[in-house]
C-alpha cells in the first residue's frame, strides 16, 4: 500500500500570511496513463471533506485562487498565499492512484 | 443539484451486521466509480473501498481492515450504492461516506454527508 505523510500535522497560521502543506508518498503517484492522481481536501469541522485541488495542481471549481498545488513523482505541496479565517480546518492530501487509495494523516490548519 | 445522501447508520452490537445505503442524484450513476470512506471519531479519513462502473467492469475493491466483512454492490437502476457491514466491530465505529469523481478524474469531488455507525455492547 502507498503510505502518505504529511507535514506538519499541526500549523498555526497568522490571518494573511501564507501556510504550506507538504505531502510525501512512499512511491511515485505517476500513473501508467501519465496522470498523477494527488489531491487535496479540506475538511472544517462537523462538514464532509471538500475537494481543493486535483491532479497535483488544478483548482476544482469555486475553490478560490489563494489555493495553490504543487509537486512531482513522490513529494507535493498545497500552499495557502494568505491565509484567511475560513480556511481553518484539517487538510488532507490523498492518492488514488493505486488501490488502496489512502490518505494522509491530515494537517490542522488554526490561526494563531 | 449534484448530491449524495447516505442513510443506514445507527448503534450495533459488536459481531451485529448493518447496511449502509448512499442514494445519487443529478449525475450519470452508472458511470461513476462510486467510493465509501470513513472517519472514526477524532481521526482522520479512511478509505473502505470502491465499485467500478460496470462499463469497465464493475470491479471492487476493499481495504484490508474490511475485507471479507464488507461488500460494496451499486444498484443503477436505483441510482444506490450499498455496504453491506458483516461482523461489526467496535473499530468500524465511524462516520461513513459516498464520494465520488464527477468531474475530476482520480479525485473525490462530490461527498455525502455522511452516517453515523457505532459498534458498541
Amino acid at each position: 500500500d502507498i503510505v502518505m505523510t504529511q507535514t506538519p500535522l499541526s500549523s498555526p497560521v497568522t490571518l494573511g500570511q501564507p501556510a504550506s502543506i507538504s505531502c510525501r508518498s512512499s512511491q511515485s503517484l505517476e500513473h501508467s496513463s501519465g496522470n498523477t492522481y494527488l489531491s487535496w481536501l479540506q475538511q472544517r469541522a462537523g462538514q464532509p471533506p471538500r475537494l481543493l485541488i486535483y491532479k497535483i495542481s488544478n483548482r476544482f471549481s469555486g475553490v478560490p485562487d489563494r489555493f495553490s498545488g504543487s509537486g512531482a513523482g513522490t513529494d507535493f505541496t498545497l500552499k495557502i498565499s494568505r491565509v484567511e479565517a475560513e480556511d481553518v480546518g484539517v487538510y488532507y492530501c490523498m492518492q488514488a492512484t493505486q488501490s488502496p487509495y489512502t490518505f494522509g494523516q491530515g494537517t490542522k490548519l488554526e490561526i494563531k | 443539484e449534484v448530491q449524495l445522501v447516505e442513510s443506514g447508520g445507527g448503534l450495533v452490537k459488536p459481531g451485529g451486521s448493518l447496511r449502509l445505503s448512499c442514494t445519487a442524484s443529478k449525475f450519470t450513476f452508472s458511470n461513476a466509480w462510486m467510493n465509501w470512506v470513513r472517519q472514526a471519531p477524532g481521526k482522520g479519513l479512511e478509505w473502505v473501498g470502491r465499485i467500478k462502473s460496470k462499463a469497465v467492469g464493475g470491479t471492487i475493491d476493499y481495504a484490508a481492515p474490511v475485507k471479507g466483512r464488507f461488500t460494496i454492490s451499486r444498484d443503477d437502476s436505483e441510482l444506490m450504492l450499498y455496504l453491506q457491514m458483516n461482523s461489526l466491530k467496535t473499530e468500524d465505529t465511524a462516520v461513513y461516506y459516498c464520494a465520488t469523481s464527477v468531474a475530476t478524474p482520480g479525485a473525490f469531488d462530490i461527498w455525502g454527508l455522511g452516517t453515523m455507525v457505532t459498534v458498541s455492547s
